[in-house]
């Protein structure tokens, strides 16, 4: 069964652009959450989506938004690129509430 | 904030058990307890998780204290493969994971 795939792998934006990244679950996983990886900070959780609805959100400014799409494959947003957007983005996905997660390999973003 | 303390670094002689500590003293008893595992600059692995039973599976061994304010991950028998940041995490029905710090485990040749 194929893992969590995530696109782009690496991407450079400039500051005040915005992105897109995009996160595919594993096969037959209803549950999306994304995360942050920072070395300052560690890894933050962004938001969780099951069956298309957001179910959590962490402690991110406005600016990061994410949705589900109705075959699980989920994208998250982040507009008005600051400097200390620069990170690895994970995206994780499982079955369902109590199962664990699966992560994918990261977008690794820098922000110039 | 996370809800637990794990030792900043440890070392671990290959072929050895590792034994990794967490203490969550303040966990509730609809939490479990999950491990997970990060290899330099790759997503997380999920290794384990328990509730209040000690588990197993192929990879490692959980054992929880009978009050469950901590547990140990065992590896069996560490490889050079297993170096990597170890984070514990308590969570109970939602996926709002919290990472620690974690335990960064050097498993030396």
């Amino acid at each position: 069964k194929a893992g969590v795939t995530q696109t782009p792998r690496y991407l450079i934006k400039t500051r005040g652009q915005q992105v897109t990244l995009s996160c595919s679950p594993i096969s037959g996983h209803r549950s999306v959450s994304w995360y942050q990886q920072t070395p300052g900070q560690g890894l933050q959780f962004l938001f969780e989506y099951f069956s298309e609805t957001q179910r959590n959100k962490g402690n991110f400014p406005g600016r990061f938004s994410g949705r589900q799409f109705s075959n699980s494959r989920s994208e998250m947003n982040v507009s008005t690129l600051e400097l200390g957007d620069s990170a690895l983005y994970l995206c994780a996905s499982s079955l369902a509430i109590s199962y664990e997660q699966y992560f994918g390999p990261g977008t690794r973003l820098t922000v110039t | 904030d996370a809800k637990t303390t794990q030792p900043p670094s440890m070392d671990c002689a290959e072929g050895r058990a590792a034994n990794l500590p967490c203490n969550h003293s303040t966990i509730s008893g609809n939490e479990y307890v999950y491990w997970y595992r990060q290899i330099h600059s790759q997503g997380p692995q999920y290794i384990i998780h328990g509730l209040k039973n000690n588990e197993t599976n192929e990879m490692a061994s959980l054992i929880i204290t009978e009050d469950r304010k901590s547990s140990t991950l065992i590896l069996p028998h560490a490889t050079l493969r297993d170096t990597a940041v170890y984070y514990c995490i308590v969570i109970a029905g939602t996926y709002k994971y919290i990472f620690g710090t974690g335990t960064r485990l050097k498993v030396l040749a």
